[in-house]
Protein backbone atom coordinates (compact mmCIF):
# COMPACT_ATOMS: atom_id res chain seq x y z
CA UNK A 1 0.00 0.00 0.00
CA UNK A 2 0.92 3.86 -0.71
CA UNK A 3 2.56 5.80 2.23
CA UNK A 4 0.63 8.61 0.77
CA UNK A 5 -3.02 7.83 -0.76
CA UNK A 6 -5.08 10.14 -2.28
CA UNK A 7 -9.22 9.48 -3.33
CA UNK A 8 -10.41 9.62 -5.88
CA UNK A 9 -8.11 9.12 -8.28
CA UNK A 10 -10.17 10.56 -10.86
CA UNK A 11 -12.91 12.67 -10.54
CA UNK A 12 -15.14 14.67 -13.42
CA UNK A 13 -18.00 17.36 -11.77
CA UNK A 14 -19.79 19.94 -13.36
CA UNK A 15 -19.38 24.06 -12.12
CA UNK A 16 -20.86 24.85 -8.53
CA UNK A 17 -20.68 21.48 -7.38
CA UNK A 18 -18.64 20.98 -3.46
CA UNK A 19 -15.86 18.44 -4.15
CA UNK A 20 -14.03 17.02 -1.41
CA UNK A 21 -10.45 15.32 -2.25
CA UNK A 22 -9.40 13.06 0.75
CA UNK A 23 -5.30 12.31 1.69
CA UNK A 24 -4.52 9.80 4.45
CA UNK A 25 -0.61 8.94 5.55
CA UNK A 26 0.93 5.58 7.08
CA UNK A 27 3.99 7.72 7.12
CA UNK A 28 3.52 9.07 10.98
CA UNK A 29 4.58 12.39 9.75
CA UNK A 30 3.72 15.67 11.10
CA UNK A 31 2.64 18.05 8.29
CA UNK A 32 0.86 17.41 5.15
CA UNK A 33 0.60 19.99 2.16
CA UNK A 34 -2.10 20.29 -0.90
CA UNK A 35 -0.59 21.13 -3.92
CA UNK A 36 -1.90 22.16 -7.74
CA UNK A 37 -0.61 21.05 -10.59
CA UNK A 38 -1.71 22.49 -14.23
CA UNK A 39 0.01 21.80 -17.44
CA UNK A 40 3.49 24.39 -17.83
CA UNK A 41 3.34 25.05 -14.02
CA UNK A 42 5.62 24.45 -11.05
CA UNK A 43 3.43 22.57 -8.19
CA UNK A 44 1.92 25.19 -6.63
CA UNK A 45 0.46 25.24 -2.32
CA UNK A 46 -3.08 25.63 -1.83
CA UNK A 47 -2.58 24.98 2.50
CA UNK A 48 -0.51 23.38 4.64
CA UNK A 49 -0.52 22.15 8.12
CA UNK A 50 1.57 21.29 10.69
CA UNK A 51 -0.10 19.64 13.18
CA UNK A 52 -3.97 18.81 13.86
CA UNK A 53 -4.67 22.01 15.34
CA UNK A 54 -2.45 24.13 12.87
CA UNK A 55 -3.80 25.16 9.33
CA UNK A 56 -2.13 27.63 6.85
CA UNK A 57 -3.42 29.07 3.62
CA UNK A 58 -0.29 28.38 0.89
CA UNK A 59 -0.27 30.64 -2.25
CA UNK A 60 -3.51 30.24 -4.43
CA UNK A 61 -6.07 29.31 -1.22
CA UNK A 62 -8.80 31.30 -2.49
CA UNK A 63 -12.13 29.08 -3.56
CA UNK A 64 -10.61 25.77 -1.15
CA UNK A 65 -10.44 24.83 2.30
CA UNK A 66 -9.29 22.07 4.37
CA UNK A 67 -9.62 19.85 7.51
CA UNK A 68 -7.26 18.11 9.21
CA UNK A 69 -9.22 15.94 10.71
CA UNK A 70 -6.40 13.43 12.09
CA UNK A 71 -2.50 13.31 11.98
CA UNK A 72 -2.50 11.04 9.31
CA UNK A 73 -5.51 12.94 7.21
CA UNK A 74 -6.13 16.00 5.41
CA UNK A 75 -8.94 16.81 3.10
CA UNK A 76 -9.39 19.52 0.52
CA UNK A 77 -12.68 20.82 -0.48
CA UNK A 78 -14.12 23.09 -3.00
CA UNK A 79 -16.95 24.51 -1.87
CA UNK A 80 -18.57 25.31 -5.44
CA UNK A 81 -16.16 24.46 -8.01
CA UNK A 82 -15.11 26.30 -11.23
CA UNK A 83 -13.92 25.21 -14.83
CA UNK A 84 -10.55 27.02 -13.74
CA UNK A 85 -9.53 24.64 -10.98
CA UNK A 86 -9.31 21.72 -13.03
CA UNK A 87 -5.98 20.46 -12.79
CA UNK A 88 -4.33 17.81 -11.14
CA UNK A 89 -3.91 17.98 -7.16
CA UNK A 90 -1.57 15.89 -4.65
CA UNK A 91 -1.26 15.10 -0.86
CA UNK A 92 2.31 15.88 0.33
CA UNK A 93 3.65 14.57 3.78
CA UNK A 94 7.39 16.08 5.56
CA UNK A 95 8.42 15.18 8.79
CA UNK A 96 9.96 17.78 11.02
CA UNK A 97 10.76 15.93 14.32
CA UNK A 98 14.25 14.61 12.71
CA UNK A 99 16.28 13.37 9.80
CA UNK A 100 14.97 14.44 6.61
CA UNK A 101 12.30 16.80 8.02
CA UNK A 102 14.87 19.34 8.82
CA UNK A 103 15.41 19.85 5.37
CA UNK A 104 11.89 19.70 3.54
CA UNK A 105 11.86 16.61 1.77
CA UNK A 106 8.48 16.42 0.15
CA UNK A 107 6.50 12.48 0.41
CA UNK A 108 3.43 13.34 -2.24
CA UNK A 109 0.69 10.58 -3.43
CA UNK A 110 -0.34 9.76 -6.54
CA UNK A 111 -2.63 12.42 -7.41
CA UNK A 112 -6.82 13.70 -7.73
CA UNK A 113 -7.35 14.86 -11.69
CA UNK A 114 -10.32 16.91 -10.99
CA UNK A 115 -12.32 18.18 -14.13
CA UNK A 116 -14.87 20.40 -13.67
CA UNK A 117 -17.17 20.86 -16.67
CA UNK B 1 8.80 38.01 -6.74
CA UNK B 2 10.11 34.48 -6.65
CA UNK B 3 11.30 32.77 -9.42
CA UNK B 4 12.39 29.34 -10.66
CA UNK B 5 13.18 28.35 -14.29
CA UNK B 6 14.21 25.15 -15.90
CA UNK B 7 13.82 24.46 -19.40
CA UNK B 8 10.60 24.28 -20.76
CA UNK B 9 11.68 22.39 -23.70
CA UNK B 10 11.85 18.82 -23.75
CA UNK B 11 15.65 17.36 -23.66
CA UNK B 12 16.01 14.22 -26.10
CA UNK B 13 19.35 12.53 -25.42
CA UNK B 14 20.58 9.05 -26.60
CA UNK B 15 21.19 6.13 -24.53
CA UNK B 16 24.57 6.04 -22.75
CA UNK B 17 24.78 9.51 -22.72
CA UNK B 18 25.04 12.42 -19.80
CA UNK B 19 22.00 14.63 -19.68
CA UNK B 20 22.17 17.66 -18.27
CA UNK B 21 19.26 19.61 -16.74
CA UNK B 22 19.42 22.95 -15.45
CA UNK B 23 17.52 25.31 -12.67
CA UNK B 24 17.91 28.94 -12.51
CA UNK B 25 16.32 30.95 -9.61
CA UNK B 26 15.90 34.61 -9.04
CA UNK B 27 14.86 36.85 -5.93
CA UNK B 28 15.40 33.99 -3.46
CA UNK B 29 18.28 32.81 -1.16
CA UNK B 30 17.57 29.07 -0.62
CA UNK B 31 18.85 26.89 2.12
CA UNK B 32 18.20 23.68 0.36
CA UNK B 33 17.81 22.46 -3.40
CA UNK B 34 16.12 19.57 -4.01
CA UNK B 35 15.45 17.79 -7.57
CA UNK B 36 12.35 15.36 -7.78
CA UNK B 37 11.50 12.97 -10.90
CA UNK B 38 8.18 12.71 -11.66
CA UNK B 39 6.13 10.25 -14.16
CA UNK B 40 3.45 10.74 -15.92
CA UNK B 41 0.35 10.41 -14.16
CA UNK B 42 1.91 10.09 -10.66
CA UNK B 43 3.04 12.19 -7.86
CA UNK B 44 7.05 13.44 -7.91
CA UNK B 45 9.06 11.28 -6.16
CA UNK B 46 12.40 12.77 -4.20
CA UNK B 47 15.74 12.22 -5.88
CA UNK B 48 18.38 14.48 -4.30
CA UNK B 49 19.12 16.96 -1.67
CA UNK B 50 21.95 19.78 -1.61
CA UNK B 51 22.41 22.36 0.92
CA UNK B 52 23.66 25.99 -0.02
CA UNK B 53 27.08 25.08 1.33
CA UNK B 54 27.65 22.72 -0.48
CA UNK B 55 29.27 22.66 -4.37
CA UNK B 56 27.95 18.97 -5.42
CA UNK B 57 26.03 15.94 -4.49
CA UNK B 58 26.21 12.87 -5.85
CA UNK B 59 23.88 9.80 -5.41
CA UNK B 60 24.62 6.66 -7.96
CA UNK B 61 24.10 8.26 -11.58
CA UNK B 62 23.24 11.33 -10.53
CA UNK B 63 25.35 14.44 -9.73
CA UNK B 64 23.82 17.79 -8.67
CA UNK B 65 25.75 21.01 -8.24
CA UNK B 66 24.93 24.10 -6.77
CA UNK B 67 26.16 27.61 -7.22
CA UNK B 68 24.52 30.55 -5.24
CA UNK B 69 26.65 32.90 -6.70
CA UNK B 70 25.16 32.48 -10.16
CA UNK B 71 21.87 31.00 -8.65
CA UNK B 72 21.68 27.87 -10.58
CA UNK B 73 22.07 23.88 -10.45
CA UNK B 74 22.63 21.71 -12.62
CA UNK B 75 21.74 18.29 -12.93
CA UNK B 76 23.23 15.59 -14.14
CA UNK B 77 22.08 11.91 -14.92
CA UNK B 78 25.37 9.36 -16.38
CA UNK B 79 25.13 6.50 -18.43
CA UNK B 80 21.60 7.62 -19.05
CA UNK B 81 18.59 4.50 -19.88
CA UNK B 82 15.38 4.67 -21.16
CA UNK B 83 14.05 3.99 -17.91
CA UNK B 84 15.33 7.33 -17.01
CA UNK B 85 12.94 9.27 -19.64
CA UNK B 86 10.62 11.14 -17.18
CA UNK B 87 9.92 14.96 -16.23
CA UNK B 88 12.32 16.64 -13.51
CA UNK B 89 11.63 18.95 -11.07
CA UNK B 90 13.83 21.35 -9.21
CA UNK B 91 12.52 22.68 -5.85
CA UNK B 92 13.95 25.02 -3.64
CA UNK B 93 13.54 25.73 0.36
CA UNK B 94 14.55 27.92 2.93
CA UNK B 95 12.12 27.28 5.81
CA UNK B 96 11.88 23.52 6.13
CA UNK B 97 9.17 22.60 3.55
CA UNK B 98 6.26 24.86 4.11
CA UNK B 99 7.37 27.52 1.57
CA UNK B 100 8.93 24.99 -1.12
CA UNK B 101 8.93 26.25 -4.26
CA UNK B 102 8.75 24.15 -7.40
CA UNK B 103 10.10 24.55 -11.45
CA UNK B 104 7.61 23.65 -13.75
CA UNK B 105 10.19 20.66 -14.89
CA UNK B 106 11.92 18.99 -17.79
CA UNK B 107 10.57 17.00 -19.47
CA UNK B 108 13.78 13.95 -20.20
CA UNK B 109 13.55 11.46 -23.67
CA UNK B 110 16.49 8.44 -23.27
CA UNK B 111 16.11 6.93 -26.76
CA UNK B 112 17.52 3.23 -27.03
Amino acid sequence: DADVTQTPRNRITKTGKRIMLECSQTKGHDRMYWYRQDPGLGLQLIYYSFDVKDINKGEISDGYSVSRQAQAKFSLSLESAIPNQTALYFCATSDTRGGTGVTGELFFGEGSRLTVL
Amino acid sequence: SQKIEQNSEALNIQEGKTATLTCNYTNYSPAYLQWYRQDPGRGPVFLLLIRENEKEKRKERLKVTFDTTLKQSLFHITASQPADSATYLCALDRDGGFKTIFGAGTRLFVKA
